[in-house]
């Protein structure tokens, strides 16, 4: 498969509780994101990584989340103590960096749907 | 702040007609416009992109049109079938960084 992968695919927690999800990128892509979407509502960039630097983060991103790609490959988003309005589904996109249209592309994951309870 | 938005949140067709997905956006500093196609469970799926110096790009099936003076984004589909009943959402961007994204229309397609 060479796609981007998530993992899991579904979580359900309790609140308070921590919670990590990992999003492999397709393997020649050095730019990583990671957007949450809500029910009825377009995708909202949370944050992005080209190769292991962490460029840019929203105002969405709380200080209960983390991102991080150690190796430039993969990466890991955790939410510390999850409130209910954490629920989503987080969503991982992949691109290559360069001038062309092709590798600006964001390819989309499955996702991960967090039921926060 | 500026955002991406679309007309119509639903738009129903019958089989083998044609559609057209509007949209607007508001920022005239992006340079890459994408449309994305989501089944319900499922990510988002790259369907056509364009850049601000085209006009036009046509796809298999799929065209998109930007008309920067009013600022508007097209998506249209020809001869629709079942399997394009999907939600669109049309993005944005500037650079190489992040998307925005608009609401979304759900595509129905009537057999």
């Amino acid at each position: 498969d060479t796609g981007v992968s998530q993992d899991p695919r579904h979580k359900i927690t309790k609140r308070g509780q921590n919670v990590t999800f990992r999003c492999d990128p397709i393997s020649e892509h050095n730019r990583l994101y990671w957007y949450r979407q809500t029910l009825g509502q377009g995708p909202e960039f949370l944050t992005y990584f080209q190769n292991e630097a962490q460029l840019e983060k929203s105002r969405l991103l709380s200080d209960r989340f983390s991102a991080e790609r150690p190796k430039g490959s993969f990466s890991t988003l955790e939410i510390q103590r999850t409130e209910q309005g954490d629920s989503a589904m987080y969503l991982c996109a992949s691109s290559g960096s360069g001038t062309s249209v092709a590798t600006d592309t964001q390819y989309f994951g499955p996702g991960t749907r967090l039921t926060v309870l | 702040g500026e955002s991406v938005g679309l007309h119509l949140p639903t738009l129903s067709v019958q089989e083998g007609d044609n559609s057209i997905i509007n949209c607007a956006y508001s920022n005239s500093a992006s340079d890459y416009f994408i449309w994305y196609k989501q089944e319900s469970g499922k990510g988002p799926q790259f369907i056509i992109d364009i850049r601000s110096n085209m006009d036009k790009r046509q796809g298999q099936r799929v065209t998109v049109l930007l008309n920067k003076t009013v600022k508007h984004l097209s998506l249209q589909i020809a001869a629709t079938q079942p399997g394009d009943s999907a939600v669109y959402f049309c993005a944005e961007t500037k650079g190489q960084g992040k998307l925005i994204f608009g609401q979304g229309t759900e595509l129905s397609v009537k057999p």
